[in-house]
């Protein structure tokens, strides 16, 4: 069954900290890998997305890794500000196009 | 990226009304468009989807005459919540693909419509 876990399920940290979220997946055979950032009430809005060549991938103060042999992704927050609250969803994309959802990454960020 | 609407936002109807939502691509043509639901603080469950023109096709345990599902253009897709209760109340969310972009068969997601049932 294809799965994908992220850890920690929740974290507060403060303003302009840096923080790493993580994501394993079990997806075979597997397409790419995308984070999302959805703020509460709102659809999920594209980060990131790799493919299986791909190590790392940078949008401003998010990065993202892959190691496509261990099957393990992060996501890196740098200086965190107060708008990053939200939950960060690693999407996994199998070959048939068919996508796996974590249940999300909850980041607060305090002043 | 591709902008992808949704109509209403919120909504709050009575038990046993129904509910039409609207999915719009505004920029780009959608091929293939889907239906997600999502409960508090759990990921998102696909639904159902939808290929312009043609029927759509809904995941195990979605019940088709009680989500249905249209997609008669390119740009347009909508759900109807029949006879709605209120363990329906939850958050949709639709996503469209359309060509590929990049290389990626990539989704882009609407803001989501809050479904209330009294």
């Amino acid at each position: 069954k294809n799965q994908v876990e992220q850890s920690p399920q929740s974290l507060i940290i403060l303003e302009g900290k840096n923080c790493t979220l993580q994501c394993n997946y079990t997806v075979s055979p597997f397409s790419n890998l995308r984070w999302y950032k959805q703020d509460t009430g709102r659809g999920p809005v594209s980060l990131t997305i790799m493919t299986f060549s791909e190590n790392t991938k940078s949008n401003g103060r998010y990065t993202a890794t892959l190691d496509a042999d261990t099957k393990q992704s992060s996501l890196h927050i740098t200086a965190s500000q107060l708008s990053d609250s939200a939950s960060y969803i690693c999407v996994v994309a199998a070959g048939n196009n068919r996508l796996a959802f974590g249940k999300g990454n909850q980041v607060v960020v305090i002043p | 990226g591709a902008v992808v609407s949704q109509h209403p936002s919120r909504v709050i109807c009575k038990s046993g009304t129904s509910v039409k939502i609207e999915c719009r691509s505004l920029d780009f043509q959608a091929t293939t468009m889907f239906w997600y639901r999502q409960f508090p603080k759990k990921s998102l469950m696909l639904m159902a989807t939808s290929n312009e023109g043609s029927k759509a096709t809904y995941e195990q345990g979605v019940e088709k005459d009680k989500f249905l599902i249209n997609h008669a253009s390119l740009t347009l897709s909508t759900l109807t919540v029949t006879s709605a209760h209120p363990e329906d109340s939850s958050f949709y969310i639709c996503s469209a693909r359309g060509t590929k972009r990049g290389g990626y068969n990539e989704q882009f997601f609407g803001p989501g419509t809050r479904l209330t049932v009294l």
